[in-house]
């Protein structure tokens, strides 16, 4: 099955600077690889997202590149501010060509821990 | 984006009670939605897919009989947590994605903290 490794586990910047936090997936089938924000004691939320058709994404200081050859994809945070602290998971997610179901899985990464410095 | 929303947030259980979360999609129909479980500092873990109207498929290692889930409508998923122990204690977090087809993106709630003493 899918496999999704994310790096760093723990990531300090100051604010302002960029931040960058990789990940990368097992399954060549997967098709569609959301990033989700989670802050301390609730639901993930979903900021951005991208789809195998596509390379890059951007939105305001969020953007998101994906490598299919090589299986990675990246989220970038430029200009960061201190409510950026939360912990982040990617995600992949195949969705079957034969049948359209609700049935498929999103696989998530371990999580990244950002800390924005003031 | 689409709202969901769960309740309790939080719930404090005696050990070999049960105890139901909720799970409501607001502002759309959901024909599927997603239970989760979060251990502190870790990620989500799939425990099962709620489908209106059938049974839940369940992820391997997830007893079925001891997390009971029901999918009664359109907008409503519950799980059940059975004769629950300590161990059960965790984040339970539910999902839930528009039947606008698959290639969509699912809304979370806003999670459950069930600790059992």
């Amino acid at each position: 099955g899918e496999n999704v490794e994310q790096h760093p586990s723990t990531l300090s910047v100051q604010e302002g600077d960029s931040a960058v936090i990789k990940c990368t997936y097992s399954d060549s089938a997967s098709n569609y690889f959301p990033w989700y924000k989670q802050e301390l004691g609730k639901g993930p939320q979903l900021i951005i997202d991208i789809r195998s058709n596509v390379g890059e994404k951007k939105d305001q200081r969020i953007a998101v590149t994906l490598n299919k050859t090589a299986k990675h994809f990246s989220l970038h945070i430029t200009e960061t501010q201190p409510e950026d602290s939360a912990v982040y998971f990617c995600a992949a997610k195949k969705t079957p060509s034969y049948m359209k179901t609700s049935y498929d899985k999103v696989i998530f990464g371990p999580g990244t821990s950002l800390s924005v410095i003031p | 984006g689409a709202v969901v929303s769960q309740h309790p947030s939080w719930v404090i259980c005696k050990s070999g009670t049960s105890v139901k979360i909720e799970c409501r999609s607001l502002d759309f129909q959901a024909t599927t939605m997603f239970w989760y479980r979060q251990f502190p500092k870790q990620s989500l873990m799939l425990m099962a897919t709620s489908n209106e109207g059938s049974k839940a498929t369940y992820e391997q290692g997830v007893e079925k009989d001891k997390f009971l889930i029901n999918h009664a409508s359109l907008t409503l998923s519950t799980l059940t947590v059975t004769s629950a122990h300590p161990e059960d204690s965790s984040f339970y977090i539910c999902s839930a994605r528009e039947p606008r087809g698959a290639d969509t993106e699912a809304f979370f709630g806003q999670g459950t903290r069930l600790t059992v003493v």
